[in-house]
């Protein structure tokens, strides 16, 4: 019963570096989102997807991008990274609107940027 | 905008003692309203949630109740224990934006000492 699942868990990034993060659900979910978490501004939402091949701009989406080529997987990436990128990212996935359903949330990526 | 409060912590409880998380929002329309735990090192997992007002969500002898007269989702638990040590966001479902996701906190930690 995998859920949602974010590859990897740790990474180290320089400066201009870039990385793509890998999240995958296995519950058929249509609505898949990226949030960071960071101390004292709790999550956040940088991109979201409402199915295949959709994807849009949550509340902080400079510096990131992302692709939904299907559904059960959803990709964040950073083309330059940056110090202020540092933070624990989250992936989510849900049935659908939030009326009634709730998140299924990864278990995250921390990425430190030096 | 649509918008999520919930006290500052840290909390620090004695086990056996009464927990009270306090979490008021504002929000247009009839939002569902969510609880989502944090424990060290893992994502967020849901922990309660209520739909309409006067509603009660209950979970694992954690309780809130949706009360639209005073914008309010107010976290208890009658007697805390050790393992209940974590993070705990508010949350909403932000029925304004294009395809109602969660609006969070910005999360209280709580800790229970033996």
């Amino acid at each position: 019963n995998a859920g949602v699942t974010q590859t990897p868990k740790f990474r180290v990034l320089k400066t201009g570096q870039s990385m793509t993060l890998l999240c995958a659900q296995d519950m058929n979910h249509e609505y898949m989102y990226w949030y960071r978490q960071d101390p004292g501004m709790g999550l956040r939402l940088i991109h979201y997807s409402v199915g295949e091949g959709t994807t849009a701009k949550g509340e902080v989406p400079d510096g990131y991008n992302v692709s939904r080529l299907k559904k059960q997987n959803f990709l964040l990436g950073l083309e330059s990274a940056a110090p202020s990128q540092t933070s624990v990212y989250f992936c989510a996935s849900s049935q659908g609107r939030q009326g009634n359903y709730g998140y299924t949330f990864g278990s995250g990526t921390r990425l430190t940027v030096v | 905008g649509n918008s999520v409060t919930q006290m500052e912590g840290p909390v620090t409880l004695s086990e056996e003692a009464f927990l009270t998380i306090n979490c008021t929002y504002t929000a247009t329309g009839y939002p569902s309203l969510f609880w989502y735990v944090q424990y060290p090192g893992e994502g967020l997992q849901l922990l309660l949630k209520a739909t309409k007002a006067d509603d009660k969500g209950s979970n694992k002898g954690f309780e809130a109740t949706y009360r639209k007269e005073t914008t309010s989702f107010h976290l208890e638990k009658g007697s805390v224990q050790v393992s209940d040590s974590a993070v705990y966001f508010c949350a909403l479902s932000d029925l304004g934006g294009s395809q109602g996701n969660l609006i969070f906190g910005k999360g209280t930690k709580l800790s229970v000492k033996p």
